[in-house]
């Protein structure tokens, strides 16, 4: 069964910041990748997605992440957070065919002033 | 507003009080699941619908039934609710279970005590 590994529990940056949040997955195959965000007290939101095609992915708010299939990884980056940044981050990973999505275990952002 | 609408958003209840929480989506979306998400072990899935009248048991669905007689609502049962139910329940749904990412409701905290 596939399995999401985030590393990181916990961030704690300053603003202006540089982020990169890991994630890496165990399954061989092709694979569709997600990274969904959580603000506080909210339900999560999709922030960018991988299909196919160029294996850097622009999201919303400034967010990209780059899929590097020799290292099954796709970590989130953002060049300068913000405050408005805090919130729990989340990968998803769907293999082909009729999978179900699965979530890794988060990692909560916290951006201090 | 293309929405998953879910409720109640709180519940406090007793064990073994039966209860359902309702989710609801107006996409014509075929693909239909619910998470829990608790502390340290991210979103688990307990069950998914592929369509109408189809259910499978995702990773954790003991304790849980859920129906799908139609395609906009997904309810989740708790026939017999134990305080180990205690989580924040989210609904979710996409175009089909390959279609992109999901759409998550609000999320429901449930309380059993």
């Amino acid at each position: 069964a596939q399995s999401v590994s985030q590393h990181n529990h916990h961030v704690i940056l300053s603003e202006a910041a540089s982020l990169e949040l890991g994630c890496n997955y165990s399954y061989g195959g092709t694979v569709n990748l997600f990274w969904y965000v959580q603000y506080p007290g909210q339900h999560l939101q999709l922030l960018l997605k991988y299909f196919s095609g160029d294996p850097l992915v622009k999201g919303i708010k400034g967010f990209e992440a780059e899929f590097i299939k020799s290292k099954f990884s796709f970590n989130l980056r953002k060049p300068s957070v913000q405050w408005s940044d805090t919130a729990e981050y989340f990968c998803a990973v769907r293999a082909s065919g009729n999978t179900p999505l699965v979530f890794g275990k988060g990692t909560r952002l916290s951006v201090i002033a | 507003e293309a929405q998953v609408t879910q409720n109640p958003r709180y519940l406090i209840t007793v064990t073994g009080k039966k209860l359902t929480v309702t989710c609801s989506q107006n996409m014509n979306h075929e693909y239909m699941s619910w998470y829990r998400q608790d502390p340290g072990l991210g979103l688990r899935q307990i069950y998914y619908s592929m369509n109408v009248e189809v259910t499978d048991k995702g990773d954790v669905p003991e304790g849980y039934k859920v129906s799908r007689k139609e395609k906009r609502n997904f309810p989740l049962i708790l026939e017999s609710p134990s305080p180990n139910q205690t989580s924040l329940y989210f609904c979710a749904s996409s175009l089909f279970q390959g279609g992109g990412g999901y759409t998550f409701g609000s999320g429901t905290r449930l309380t059993v005590v």
